[in-house]
């Protein structure tokens, strides 16, 4: 595997179900990230770890709860959510000492019944 | 003021011509541009980024950068139909922690044959 991976790459959920996205990062980077993306909306920056520690949470709904249990892999766990979370779900991963190039999961297509 | 400004388009530009994308930003303190390339249904991918004013070329691709006009463009010399995309630009504001960088909503660049 090279790059950035996601899992699943559709899930379908209904309001009630609990689930969990997957995220591994091939590139030795330290910084890890989850953004949603929505129809024509910009990309919202979620969560960011550093270093596996959670340094940023932009306002996201408890609903939403991430964890990073070592600098390769990420995980947002989902639990009771709104069909207003149906979206692309994108996990990016950098490298904090350099340029702070981003570099992209393919990302996780979640739709909420 | 939004952080990052991009004109949402379309941007249709006959094949062959040179593709101009725009986007300002409102940190004056800003270090670290990019621009990604975001085809229909899939994840943003990296295609440049740039530190220092002036131009920086790669391929058909330059990113120009201007700080004290807070101004960073994208030019694609010799449009090709797979150039058509959404292109992002994104900015790593001066007071930001971590690593985030700010995306702005893209540009739908339609290249016609």
């Amino acid at each position: 595997e090279t790059g950035v991976t996601q899992t699943p790459r559709h899930l379908v959920m209904g309001m009630t179900n609990k689930k969990s996205l997957k995220c591994e990062q091939h590139l030795g980077h330290n910084a890890m990230y989850w953004y949603k993306q929505s129809a024509k909306k910009p990309l919202e920056l979620m969560f960011v770890y550093s270093l596996e520690e959670r340094v940023e949470n932009n306002s996201v709904p408890s609903r939403f709860s991430p964890e990073c249990p070592n600098s390769s892999h990420l995980f947002l766990h989902l639990h009771t959510l709104q069909p207003e979370d149906s979206a692309l779900y994108l996990c990016a991963s950098s490298q904090l000492q350099g340029g702070n190039e981003q570099f992209f999961g393919p990302g996780t297509r979640l739709t909420v019944l | 003021q939004k952080e990052v400004e991009q004109n949402s388009g379309p941007l249709s530009v006959p094949e062959g011509a040179i593709a101009s994308l725009n986007c300002t930003y409102s940190d004056r303190g800003s270090q670290s541009f990019f621009w990604y390339r975001q085809y229909s249904g899939k994840s943003p991918e990296l295609i440049m980024f740039i530190y220092s004013n002036g131009d920086k070329e790669d391929g058909r691709f330059t990113a120009q950068l201007n700080k004290a006009s807070q101004y960073v463009s994208l030019l694609i010399r010799d449009s090709q139909p797979s150039d058509s995309a959404t292109y992002l630009c994104a900015v790593s504001p001066a007071h930001s922690s971590a690593s985030k960088i700010i995306f702005g909503s893209g540009t739908r660049l339609s290249i016609r044959p």
